[in-house]
């Protein structure tokens, strides 16, 4: 099961951007790296996945080095709106006959002031 | 959109009672989970099912069960309220296989404080 760490807290000013790396040194092969977002009073919400290299939706992009014993969330131009805790979780896909191991990071505090 | 609910945005139990959290999701997804969410530890799993009638044990299933009769339902079930059992009690679903792994649709929450 690999174990993942992330940053507790990050400050930053709006329009700038935000890198949160998530460190998992012992990820499986078959592990995925999945990005979630959560404002206060709310559940998570899904915001990006990648296996390897890079991969970039309309929200983040996700940066994953070759050995990917780590991964970074890139938010672009931050706003105020921007302010939420990011979580970080690795695991592997679930089948029809099994079901990979998963955990989510203890999560990231990201606070953007004006 | 998918949408998951949960019965109770709060709920306040008495230490020993039983306590029943319920969650309906309207995808027709197959998997479905109950995290407990407290500060400085993150999500963490409980239990979930990948399919009606079956059930795994997450990372602290002790103290809870789960019942998932129908595919659109899953309720955790607390057989004796413990006050070390008051947190964030969090509902998710998502399809198997699943376009993307992991890609969990989460519900509000349920905020349990048992006295």
């Amino acid at each position: 099961l690999a174990k993942t760490t992330q940053p507790i807290s990050m400050d930053s000013y709006e329009g700038q951007e935000v890198n949160i790396t998530c460190s998992h040194n012992n990820i499986a092969t078959n592990d995925y790296i999945t990005w979630y977002q959560q404002f206060p009073s709310q559940g998570p919400r899904f915001i990006i996945q990648g296996y390897k290299t890079k991969v970039t939706n309309e929200v983040a992009s996700l940066f994953i080095p070759a050995d990917r014993k780590s991964s970074t969330l890139s938010l672009p131009r931050v706003s105020l709106s921007d302010t939420a805790v990011y979580y970080c979780l690795v695991g592997a896909p679930m089948t029809t006959d099994s079901w990979g191991k998963f955990q989510f990071g203890a999560g990231t505090q990201v606070v953007v002031t004006p | 959109d998918v949408k998951v609910t949960q019965s109770s945005r709060y709920l306040v139990k008495r230490t020993g009672e039983k306590v029943f959290l319920e969650c309906v999701q309207d995808m027709d997804h197959e998997n479905m989970f109950w995290y407990r969410q407290d500060p400085g530890l993150g999500l963490r799993l409980i239990y979930f099912s990948y399919d009606v009638k079956m059930k795994e044990k997450g990372d602290i299933p002790e103290g809870y069960s789960v019942s998932r009769e129908k595919k659109e339902r899953f309720s955790l079930i607390l057989e004796s309220a413990s006050t070390n059992q008051t947190s964030m009690y969090l509902c998710a679903s998502s399809p198997l296989p699943g376009r993307a792994p992991y890609e969990q649709y989460f519900g509000p929450g349920t905020r349990l404080t048992v006295t």
